[in-house]
Order: C-alpha cells, then sequence, then structure tokens
C-alpha cells in the first residue's frame, strides 16, 4: 500500500537550517507531486508547496519563498523539503503528503491525498 | 493570501447531524470547484475526507457530504458518532503563487 514515512524530530537553534525527509513506497515515485504543510502547536494547517519528483520543479507559497527548497531523489524515491534561517515561528510539525491524482490530470496539485506520519521541528535557542 | 474562514467549534448529540462552514473569496472558493476537506484527530496526520467539492474518497462513510454556494463551501456530518470527534479543515485551490489555501479549522465535540 501507499506510505510516506518521515524522518524523525529536529530540535536547531534560531538562525539554522533543518532539511526533512519523506520516504514514499508503494506506488510509482516520480507520477504524483509531493507537498509539504505545517502545523504549528494547537494551531491550523498552513501550505508550504509543493514538488514534481520527476522533474524536480517546484511551487512555492509565496510566504516561504527563498526561505524553502524541496528537492527529490527518484533513486530512493524520497523528497526533501529544507528551510533555512529558521525562527521560533517555524516550530511546527511537518507533513508531507502525496496529491490525489496523477500530474497530468486536470486537478493535479490541489489536493494531499496521503498523508505521512509528520516530524516535528523545534526551534529553540 | 488568506487563510479561509471556519468557525472555530462547533457540537453535537450521537446520531444528529451538524454542518461546517468554510468562507472563502471569488479568488478561492468562489473560483474553483476544488475545495477540499480533512479530518484531524489529536496527534494524527490529517486524513482527506472530500475532495473537489463534493467527492468522497474510495471507502468513505457516506455519513460525510459537502456542497458549495457562492464563496462559502459546507461540509456535513450526519449520524454523529463518538469517532467523528475530531478538528476539520477545508482547503481550496485558488490560481495565485499560493496555489493552496487552507482554512483555521473547527473542532467537533461529540457531547
Amino acid at each position: 500500500q501507499v506510505q510516506l514515512v518521515q524522518s524523525g524530530a529536529e530540535v536547531k537553534k534560531p538562525g539554522a537550517s533543518v532539511k526533512l525527509s519523506c520516504k514514499t513506497s508503494g506506488y510509482s515515485f516520480t507520477t504524483y507531486y509531493i507537498h509539504w504543510v505545517r502545523q504549528a502547536p494547537g494551531q491550523g494547517l498552513e501550505w508550504m508547496g509543493f514538488i514534481n519528483p520527476n522533474r524536480g520543479s517546484t511551487n512555492y507559497a509565496q510566504k516561504f519563498q527563498g526561505r524553502v527548497t524541496m528537492t527529490s531523489d527518484t533513486s530512493t524515491s524520497t523528497v526533501y523539503m529544507e528551510l533555512s534561517s529558521l525562527r521560533s515561528e517555524d516550530t511546527a510539525g511537518y507533513y508531507c503528503a502525496r496529491d490525489r491524482i496523477p500530474i497530468g490530470e486536470v486537478a493535479a496539485g490541489h489536493t494531499c491525498g496521503i498523508w505521512g506520519q509528520g516530524t516535528m521541528v523545534t526551534v529553540s535557542s | 493570501q488568506s487563510a479561509l474562514t471556519q468557525p472555530a467549534s462547533v457540537s453535537g448529540s450521537p446520531g444528529q447531524s451538524i454542518t461546517i462552514s468554510c468562507t472563502g473569496t471569488n479568488s478561492d472558493i468562489g473560483g474553483y470547484n476544488y475545495v477540499s476537506w480533512y479530518q484531524q484527530h489529536p496527534d494524527r496526520a490529517p486524513k482527506l475526507l472530500i475532495y473537489d467539492v463534493t467527492n468522497r474518497p474510495s471507502g468513505l462513510s457516506n455519513r460525510f457530504s459537502a456542497s458549495k454556494s457562492g464563496n462559502t463551501a459546507s461540509l456535513t456530518i450526519s449520524g454523529l458518532q463518538a469517532e467523528d470527534e475530531a478538528d476539520y479543515y477545508c482547503s481550496s485551490y485558488t490560481g495565485t503563487s499560493t496555489l493552496v489555501v487552507f482554512g483555521g479549522g473547527t473542532r467537533l465535540t461529540v457531547l
């Protein structure tokens, strides 16, 4: 079955960077966008962007442009999300999610279908 | 892009029906038929409930239904059960550089 397994919790100091991984299995890796969504403690969901794992092309939310980098490794079916210049407000759970439908279909890139378990990132001095 | 507007909380008794609203603008909900709804239990990842305004993923209970009118989307849960107690989020495609926007979330309490 489709699975997205994320890397473990991270603790970082302000100003540092963090790179999270999302290893996928159970489907053709290059066929679906992978989204990243974050959730601050006790708060709502916030879309960060997605990557086309085949081409490596990305679409980032305006808020994160310049600070986020999403990459993919087709040899291991893994997607990475790096967030730089961390501040306390970046303390959150970070989720990867596979899009609901294959790239190229009309509504591709609009819906997070299957989610990873999440990775907690704590930014503290 | 501002978040979509949802009520902070709703409640209902077992067996009853509840509706959660999600209000956006002409640039998101009102402009596209790409509204999704997600359910999130405490300390769990979100789960897709509804996509493209009204569609349920295969295997999902038909107690969950949704609709849209103008700039407002709605999720209805009928025959409330204890396990429905969770947070519910709407989202919409926006067509802007921030392609997807979420609502602030609604906590459902089953009394």
